[in-house]
C-alpha cells in the first residue's frame, strides 16, 4: 500500500528565504505526482504536476523535482513571500485511473 | 471553465437530519472523487467514480453515507441520518484520466472549494 510522508509538518522562515519542502513515497511505481497548496478554509489548488517520465516542473518561483528510484520529490520555493504561507500537500497516483494518495502536508509560515 | 463547483458551501444541521452535498465536475472530466478533511484525520478518500460508475467506496465510513453520479456533470453525497462526528469539510474533485474516454489526459486533479458541514 502506497504511503506518502511529508517532512517537516510545519516550517517557519523569514521573508526572502529560499526553501525546500520534502515528500517521500514508499512505492516508486507511480504514474504521476502532484503538489497542492491549501489556504485556511479553502480548497486545494494544484501547483505542479509531474508525470512519471519527467524529472521536474517549474512554475514561476516554484520548482518541483521527482526522483522515482528513491521515492522522493521536493518543492523548491524561491524568494519566499508572506503570501506563500499555506499548507502544501504532496500526492501520488499509482495508475492513470486510480485516486491520489496524499501526504499530511507541510504548514508553511513566511514571516515578514 | 468555472472549475469544480460544490454546494452548499456551509451547512449547519441537527443530529438525525439528512444532508445532501452536491458537486459539478469540470466539463470533460471522466473521474470524480469525494474526500473528507478533518484536523484529526487529514484528507480521506470516501468514494470515486470513473465514467459515472462507482469504482471504490471502501472509504465510506458507514451505511449512513451514500453517493451517486447520475450523469457526467453531477454527483451527490448524502448522509442520512447525520451525526456530530460527521462534521468536517467535504471536497469534491475531478480529473481527466488516461485510459478512459474523453478530454485531455494529464490526470491532473482539481478540487472544489468544499462544503463545510457542522452537525449539532
Amino acid at each position: 500500500k502506497q504511503e506518502v510522508t511529508q517532512i517537516p509538518a510545519a516550517l517557519s522562515v523569514p521573508e526572502g528565504e529560499n526553501l525546500v519542502l520534502n515528500c517521500s513515497f514508499t512505492d516508486s511505481a507511480i504514474y504521476n505526482l502532484q503538489w497542492f497548496r491549501q489556504d485556511p478554509g479553502k480548497g486545494l489548488t494544484s501547483l505542479l504536476l509531474i508525470q512519471s517520465s519527467q524529472r521536474e516542473q517549474t512554475s514561476g518561483r516554484l520548482n518541483a523535482s521527482l526522483d522515482k528510484s528513491s521515492g522522493r520529490s521536493t518543492l523548491y520555493i524561491a524568494a519566499s513571500q508572506p503570501g506563500d504561507s499555506a499548507t502544501y500537500l504532496c500526492a501520488v497516483r499509482q495508475r492513470g485511473n486510480t485516486p491520489l494518495v496524499f501526504g499530511k502536508g507541510t504548514r508553511l509560515s513566511v514571516i515578514a | 471553465d468555472a472549475g469544480v463547483i460544490q454546494s452548499p458551501r456551509h451547512e449547519v444541521t441537527e443530529m438525525g437530519q439528512e444532508v445532501t452535498l452536491r458537486c459539478k465536475p469540470i466539463s470533460g472530466h471522466n473521474s470524480l472523487f469525494w474526500y473528507r478533511q478533518t484536523m484529526m484525520r487529514g484528507l480521506e478518500l470516501l468514494i470515486y467514480f470513473n465514467n459515472n460508475v462507482p469504482i471504490d467506496d471502501s472509504g465510506m465510513p458507514e451505511d449512513r453515507f451514500s453517493a451517486k453520479m447520475p450523469n457526467a456533470s453531477f454527483s451527490t453525497l448524502k448522509i442520512q441520518p447525520s451525526e456530530p462526528r460527521d462534521s468536517a469539510v467535504y471536497f469534491c474533485a475531478s480529473s481527466s484520466n488516461p485510459g478512459l474516454a474523453g478530454g485531455p489526459r494529464t490526470g491532473e486533479l482539481f478540487f472544489g472549494e468544499g462544503s463545510r458541514l457542522t452537525v449539532l
